[in-house]
């Protein structure tokens, strides 16, 4: 069974600071898809990362892809409160169907003015 | 170009009931999905229709069902509501062949279901 562990779950920082958030899997992936979900909202597709080593830059977002394409980070830069949510990053085979996206259990962030 | 649209958004049902949920996909998107967000379970998946069809089904209790129209509309329907049920239901479209391979998923708002 494919998993996707995020770590961590919950993490609540001050304005400003810096965070980096982890998605980890003991399988490979063709590529893997991070998304935030602000409360009481759908997810919303940040990015995809399809190359191992990969990094993609999105403002104060960064999304690395790892060697070997089993996890991935995500950094953010001077958060904000506008930051805040559920963060999910997700796995998928090359043209898998939906039922094969892995989904990890997400990492709750609050950013505290 | 319109988003996935899920309505309604909120709805309150007691144990026993029925209910339906609708789900506009984004233009030009034949396969949808829907999924079960608790905070417990994450996100779980129901099933998927393409092109009318169910391709895929998740392990869920036949109470739960589902369909989509030749517009690609869906429908997903929970009969004899139970409390366990109470969530939200997000459905998420996406494209098909090349242009879907790496699984990208566009959802919607959702609709939050509460059972009481």
């Amino acid at each position: 069974t494919q998993l996707l562990e995020q770590s961590p779950q919950f993490l609540s920082i001050q304005e400003g600071e810096n965070l980096t958030v982890y998605c980890n899997s003991s399988s490979v992936f063709s590529s893997l898809q991070w998304y935030r979900q602000e409360p009481g909202e759908g997810p919303v597709l940040l990015v995809t990362v399809v190359t191992g080593g990969e990094v993609k830059k999105l403002k104060r977002l960064t999304f690395q892809f790892g060697d070997a394409r089993k996890d991935s980070s995500l950094h953010i830069t001077a958060a904000q409160p506008g930051d805040t949510g559920l963060y999910l990053c997700a796995g998928a085979s090359r043209y898998s169907s939906a039922s094969k996206i892995i989904f990890g259990s997400g990492t709750r962030l609050s950013i505290r003015p | 170009k319109a988003g996935v649209t899920q309505t309604p958004r909120y709805l309150i049902k007691t144990r026993g009931q029925q209910v339906t949920l609708s789900c506009s996909p984004i233009s030009g998107h034949r396969s949808v999905s829907w999924y079960q967000q608790t905070p417990g379970q994450g996100l779980q998946f129901l099933f998927e229709y393409f092109s009318e069809t169910q391709r895929n089904k998740g392990n869920f209790p036949g109470r739960f069902s589902g369909r989509q129209f030749s517009n690609s509309r869906s429908e997903m329907n929970v009969s004899t509501l139970e409390l366990g049920d109470s969530a939200l239901y997000l459905c998420a479209s996406r494209r098909t062949g090349g242009a879907g391979r790496h699984g990208e998923l566009f959802f919607g708002e959702g609709s939050r279901l509460t059972v009481l």
